[in-house]
């Protein structure tokens, strides 16, 4: 168990749907990130927020967005949802926000766009 | 842009045999090598990290030696289990703080 913790596990919705996705860090942890894995694409970065910062961006959709709250919990919002946006997502947790620290990761959550 | 290059699997090996799994990358400045193990059903796991040259990751009998040289940072270990059976992912952080990840291994181990 690396602390992080991830709801929900599974979600199934519609295309075109809207939903929420929610990260809780491990204690004391400040940087929260979230990934996209899929079979195309592999493993692949979407953002970072630090202390209630965004603090880098990757391939993120317009589409898509996310914000860290005063608590440190993180949620990440995916709208007009396409068939393609199907994949795990994954939130992780470091201490600090640069590349030396070592980032723990969430269990995932599966979305499934039908 | 930053790259990791991993071997393709699956890798199946019988219990005890001994592991490689070939990584390098490409990246501007000095990165940090991490290796990830993801379980069935599971999220990733960092299994070993090292952050600057010659550094020497080490962690359940794997590790990883972070070659500048040859810029690489091959996973080895001298005894494997049924249960290392896994997706192992090789990953790098330059500048930024974003990993990027190799396209993962898939290790069976028989027994």
């Amino acid at each position: 168990d690396s602390g992080v913790t991830q709801t929900p596990k599974h979600l199934i919705t519609a295309t075109g749907q809207r939903v929420t996705l929610r990260c809780s860090p491990r204690s004391g942890d400040l940087s929260v990130y979230w990934y996209q894995q899929s079979l195309d694409q592999g493993l692949q970065f979407l953002i970072q927020y630090y202390n209630g910062e965004e603090r880098a961006k990757g391939n993120i959709l317009e589409r898509f967005s996310a914000q860290q709250f005063p608590d440190l919990h993180s949620e990440l919002n995916l709208s007009s949802l396409e068939l393609g946006d199907s994949a795990l997502y994954f939130c992780a947790s470091s201490v600090g926000a640069g590349g030396t620290y070592e980032q723990y990761f969430g269990p995932g959550t599966r979305l499934t766009v039908t | 842009g930053d790259s990791v290059t991993q071997m393709e699997g699956p890798v199946t090996l019988s219990e005890e045999a001994f592991l490689t799994i070939n990584c390098t990358y490409t990246a501007t400045g000095y990165p940090s090598l991490f290796w990830y193990v993801q379980y069935p059903g599971e999220g990733l796991q960092l299994l070993l990290k090292a952050t600057k040259a010659d550094d020497k990751g080490s962690n359940k009998g794997f590790e990883a030696t972070y070659r500048k040289e040859t810029t690489s940072f091959h996973l080895e270990k001298g005894s494997v289990q049924v249960s290392d059976s896994a997706v192992y992912f090789c990953a790098l952080t330059a500048y930024g703080n974003k990993l990027v990840f190799g396209a993962g291994t898939i290790l069976r181990v028989k027994s």
